[in-house]
C-alpha cells in the first residue's frame, strides 16, 4: 500500500516534443505529490508539486495532472529540450509522519 | 549558503571494513534522512531523524546505524560493510511543519568489493 509505481523506465523523446511520465499510487493517505529531477552525478531537486485538492498544476513547460479517484498522476514536459535530459522520480508523502515514498524513475533523453 | 553536504563523494571498502558517511545543512531544519539509490529501485529511505536527539528506522535499516549528533549534522555508520551496500546514498533535509520540500546533497557513492 505505499508502493508508488511508475511508468516508462526510460523515454526517448525528439526534442520540441511532449514527454510524459505516468504514476499511481494506493494510499489515499498521501497529502503531497511531488516530483523530482535529477542530473548524472547531483542529488535530485525539487521540480514541482501537487496536492490532492487540485487536479493540474502548471509552471513553465512542466504540469502536474492529478486524477485523485484514479490514484494516478503525470508529469508532462511541453516542448521537450535536451537540458531536460535527467531522472524524473515521483513521489507521495505522508507528512504528518513525515514519510516520502518515491517511485522507481524514468529515465528521460531528449534528443535533438 | 552551502545548503546539504556530504563527505566522502566517493568510497571503496572491501568487505567487513566500516566507514562512516557525513552530512550537514545549514538550512535550520529539523528533519534530516538518509537513502540509498540503486538502478530501478528509485530512492529508498534508511534512516530519518525529526528532530535532534531522534532517530527512526526507514524502509531499509539492516547493517546501518544513524547519529544525529546535533540540528545540522546526521551520519550514516556502516560497521560491515558488504557487497549489497555498494550504492549511491544521498542525505537529504526538510523543514518540519507544513513545509513539504527535501533538499538533497550531492551523493557518495560507495563501492564495496
Amino acid at each position: 500500500q505505499q508502493q508508488v509505481k511508475q511508468s516508462p523506465q526510460s523515454l526517448i523523446v525528439q526534442k520540441g516534443g511532449i514527454s510524459i511520465i505516468n504514476c499511481a499510487y494506493e494510499n489515499t493517505a498521501f497529502d503531497y505529490f511531488p516530483w523530482y529531477q535529477q542530473f548524472p552525478g547531483k542529488g535530485p531537486a525539487l521540480l514541482i508539486a501537487i496536492r490532492p485538492d487540485v487536479s493540474e498544476k502548471k509552471e513553465g513547460r512542466f504540469t502536474i495532472s492529478f486524477n485523485k479517484s484514479a490514484k494516478q498522476f503525470s508529469l508532462h514536459i511541453m516542448d521537450s529540450q535536451p537540458g531536460d535530459s535527467a531522472t524524473y522520480f515521483c513521489a507521495a508523502q505522508l507528512t504528518f509522519y513525515d514519510k516520502v515514498i518515491f517511485g522507481p524513475g524514468t529515465s528521460l533523453s531528449v534528443i535533438p | 549558503n552551502a545548503g546539504v553536504t556530504q563527505t566522502p563523494k566517493f568510497q571503496v571498502l572491501k568487505t567487513g571494513q566500516s566507514m562512516t558517511l557525513q552530512c550537514a545543512q545549514d538550512m535550520n531544519h529539523n528533519s534530516m534522512y538518509w537513502y540509498r539509490q540503486d538502478p530501478g529501485m528509485g530512492l529508498r529511505l534508511i534512516y530519518y531523524s525529526a528532530s535532534e536527539g531522534t532517530t527512526d528506522k526507514g524502509e531499509v535499516p539492516n547493517g546501518y546505524n544513524v547519529s544525529r549528533l546535533n540540528k545540522r549534522e546526521f551520519s550514516l555508520r556502516l560497521e560491515s560493510a558488504a557487497p549489497s551496500q555498494t550504492s549511491v546514498y544521498f542525505c537529504a533535509s526538510r523543514r518540519s511543519g507544513q513545509v513539504y520540500e527535501q533538499y538533497f546533497g550531492p551523493g557518495t557513492r560507495l563501492t564495496v568489493t
